[in-house]
């Protein structure tokens, strides 16, 4: 057990609905990342949030939005959805963004998504 | 631009014996991290090891270790005496220093035969 906590574990729903993804970071981490994996694929870094601010953005679709907290759980709300948003969808934390380089990752279990 | 890179999609290996999977990196930047993490078919990410670009010796992390060949820019990972519980994908990553990105490779899927 990494800590990170995420829900729903499972999440099917319709092409064109809304929903949002719920992560609770290790305690004492600030940093929360969202990840997509798509079936058989790597991870695809979405966004990256700070102690409630945003610290960077990766491959995130314009239908998709987050954000972080004041007590630093993070929400992932994906709008629109269509059928290639079927994925995993991963929340990881850490400590801080340290100036180095060094700055491990934990995973939470993840949340499936089934587009129907 | 920051990438890594795995070549091996799937591997085999017999029980009990060693078992390189292989990761290329690419970047600029002086000051980097690598990362192994491995997913079972449950589905959840386990860190496994990690190595500084500015470690001069290889990680170790009991059965597993990391062959960090700096100027080939390879982080390759090593898990000696393979056990069926080890048949997971793996996936490489890396953090450089000015970014709050983590880089993943597309992963390798290992099967331990017995």
């Amino acid at each position: 057990d990494s800590g990170v906590t995420q829900t729903p574990k499972h999440l099917i729903t319709a092409t064109g609905q809304r929903v949002t993804l719920r992560c609770s970071p290790r305690s004492g981490d600030l940093s929360v990342y969202w990840y997509q994996q798509s079936l058989d694929q790597g991870l695809q870094f979405l966004i990256q949030y700070y102690n409630g601010e945003e610290r960077a953005k990766g491959n995130i679709l314009e239908r998709f939005s987050a954000q972080q907290f004041p007590d630093l759980h993070s929400e992932l709300n994906l709008s629109s959805l269509e059928l290639g948003d079927s994925a995993l969808y991963f929340c990881a934390s850490s400590v801080v963004p340290a100036e180095g380089p060094y700055n491990e990752q934990f995973f939470g279990p993840g949340t499936r998504l089934t587009v129907l | 631009a920051q990438k890594i890179t795995q070549t091996q999609p799937g591997m085999f290996v017999q029980e009990k014996e060693a078992v390189t999977l292989d990761c290329t990196y690419d970047t600029s930047d002086q000051s980097y991290g690598l990362f192994w993490y491995k997913q079972p078919s449950s589905g959840e990410m386990i860190f496994l090891i990690y190595q500084g670009s500015y470690d001069e010796q290889n990680a170790t992390e009991g059965r597993y270790s990391l062959n960090f060949q700096k100027a080939r820019k390879s982080a390759n990972l090593v898990i000696s005496a393979s056990q069926l519980g080890d048949s997971a994908m793996y996936f490489c990553a890396m953090r450089v220093s000015n970014f709050n990105k983590f880089y993943f490779g597309s992963g390798t899927k290992l099967n331990v035969k017995p």
